[in-house]
C-alpha cells in the first residue's frame, strides 16, 4: 500500500517558471526522499531530508519538512523543458521506502 | 561500477508461463530491493535483502513469487504461472546500511502477459 499523497496529480507550467508539489504521509519517518521518473525508466534520486530537518537545497531543488502536519514539498525553481517527468515523494521508515503516487510535471517550452 | 543492473528489460510472456529477472546491485550495496510498479502509480514495495537474508516480504508476494539473493550479491525475481495482472514494471534499487542516502535503482524490467 502507498504511504500517503502527492499534489497536485498533474502540473503544466511554462519554461521558466517554478513548480511545486507537495506531498502527504502517514507514519512517522526517518527520512524523506524526493525521485524523479522518466517515461518508461527507473527511479533517480533527487534529495533526501532527516525527520530532523526543516529544509534542504540542492542546486534548483529546495525540500521543506513538517513532521508536525506529516507533509513536504518540492519546488523546482527555473523550470526547464528537462524537467518534464513524474516525481515522487517517498519516506523511509528505516528500512523501506514507501512512495506516494507521484505528481506529473509538463514544462513547456 | 556504474549502478544497478537489470536484466531483461522487456519481457512478454504467456498467462501461464514462468519468468525470471535478474538484479546486479552496486557492489559495495549490501540492501538489495525489489518494486513493482503499474501504470499511473507509484512503486510497490515487494521484498528486500540484506546480504542473502531476505528480511521483509509484502503482502503483494503471493505464492507464486519468490526472490533469492544467494550469494549476497546478485539478486532474482521468479514468477510461477504468470497471470494478467502481473503485468507491470519491477524495479531493483539498492543501497547501503546507513539509511542517510538514498536507493539507486535500476532501470527496471517491463513484464507483459498476453
Amino acid at each position: 500500500s502507498q504511504q500517503g499523497e502527492e499534489d497536485p496529480q498533474a502540473l503544466s507550467i511554462q519554461e521558466g517558471e517554478n513548480a511545486t508539489m507537495n506531498c502527504s504521509y502517514k507514519t512517522s519517518i526517518n527520512n524523506l526522499q524526493w525521485y524523479r521518473q522518466n517515461s518508461g525508466r527507473g527511479l533517480v534520486h533527487l534529495i533526501l531530508i532527516r525527520s530532523n530537518e526543516r529544509e534542504k537545497h540542492s542546486g534548483r531543488l529546495r525540500v521543506t519538512l513538517d513532521t508536525s502536519k506529516k507533509s513536504s514539498s518540492l519546488l523546482i525553481t527555473a523550470s526547464r523543458a528537462a524537467d518534464t517527468a513524474s516525481y515522487f515523494c517517498a519516506t523511509d521508515g528505516g528500512n523501506k521506502l514507501v512512495f506516494g503516487a507521484g505528481t506529473i510535471l509538463r514544462v513547456k517550452s | 561500477d556504474t549502478g544497478v543492473s537489470q536484466d531483461p528489460r522487456h519481457k512478454i510472456t504467456k498467462r501461464g508461463q514462468n519468468v525470471t529477472f535478474r538484479c546486479d546491485p552496486i557492489s559495495e550495496h549490501n540492501r538489495l530491493y525489489w518494486y513493482r510498479q503499474t501504470l499511473g502509480q507509484g512503486p510497490e514495495f515487494l521484498t528486500y535483502f540484506q546480504n542473502e537474508a531476505q528480511l521483509e516480504k509484502s503482502r503483494l508476494l503471493s505464492d507464486r513469487f519468490s526472490a533469492e539473493r544467494p550469494k549476497g550479491s546478485f539478486s532474482t525475481l521468479e514468477i510461477q504461472r504468470t497471470e494478467q495482472g502481473d503485468s507491470a514494471m519491477y524495479l531493483c534499487a539498492s543501497r547501503t546500511r546507513d539509511s542517510d542516502y538514498g536507493y539507486t535503482f535500476g532501470s527496471g524490467t517491463r513484464l507483459t502477459v498476453v
